[in-house]
């Protein structure tokens, strides 16, 4: 089946630590697109890739850096510069004008 | 950039009745979409309309582009409908969307 698959679907992080969330789509979709998602609230763009091997800054960028590096795949890391990480990630993707289909998300907590 | 408020915040129905969700915007725009986000937190597509009617099931969406606003409408409706409802909109050439706050729905039996 096409779709987007996010992994794990839980994370800790340990302070001071990197930690890596992997986004893959077989939907041979252009875009690609990463939002953070706090309690109670609506979801906000991270950052976003319009094609392979070039990526741009959302809303809230600051403590996160991605890759695309494959058409496949879009994976954000959590940096030790984002101070408030414990969140749910969402990814998603899209071609042309059409909507955009998410992934299941990863749950990030801290230890 | 684009604001995106929803209305109600919170909703609570019994099952079999019907409801009506706004969403205003405060820009023209490209692309709108209507999310269910389930207790689980899968994000389910609804619908893509930035203009126009459209009817899926039990579920039925209108945006009035020129006056700015999306109703989402949910009849006779079932405890499997109960979540988070999110409308998203996009104004630019990139498609990136802009998520409302939601309208935390709870249907009882």
């Amino acid at each position: 089946d096409g779709g987007i698959t996010q992994s794990p679907k839980y994370l800790f992080r340990k302070e001071g630590q990197n930690v890596t969330l992997s986004c893959e789509q077989n939907l041979n979709h252009d875009a690609m697109y990463w939002y953070r998602q706090d309690p109670g609230q609506g979801l906000r763009l991270i950052y976003y890739s319009q094609i392979v091997n070039d990526f741009q800054k959302g809303d809230i960028a600051e403590g996160y850096s991605v890759s695309r590096e494959k058409k496949e795949s879009f994976p954000l890391t959590v940096t030790s510069a984002q101070k408030n990480p414990t969140a749910f990630y969402l990814c998603a993707s899209s071609t042309g004008r059409q909507p955009q289909h998410f992934g299941d998300g990863t749950r990030l907590s801290i230890l | 950039g684009i604001q995106v408020e929803q209305s109600p915040p919170d909703l609570i129905l019994q099952e079999g009745a019907n409801s009506t969700l706004r969403c205003n915007f405060s820009d023209s725009v490209n692309n709108l979409q209507w999310f269910h986000q389930n207790p689980w937190g899968q994000l389910i597509n609804l619908f893509y309309i930035p203009s126009g009617t459209k009817q899926n099931g039990r579920l039925s969406a209108t945006t009035v582009a020129t006056e700015r606003y999306s109703l989402l409408y949910i009849s006779s409706s079932q405890t499997t409908d109960s979540g988070v409802y999110f409308c998203a909109v996009d104004g630019g050439a990139t498609n990136k969307l802009i998520f409302g706050t939601g309208t935390l729905l709870a249907v009882q039996p």
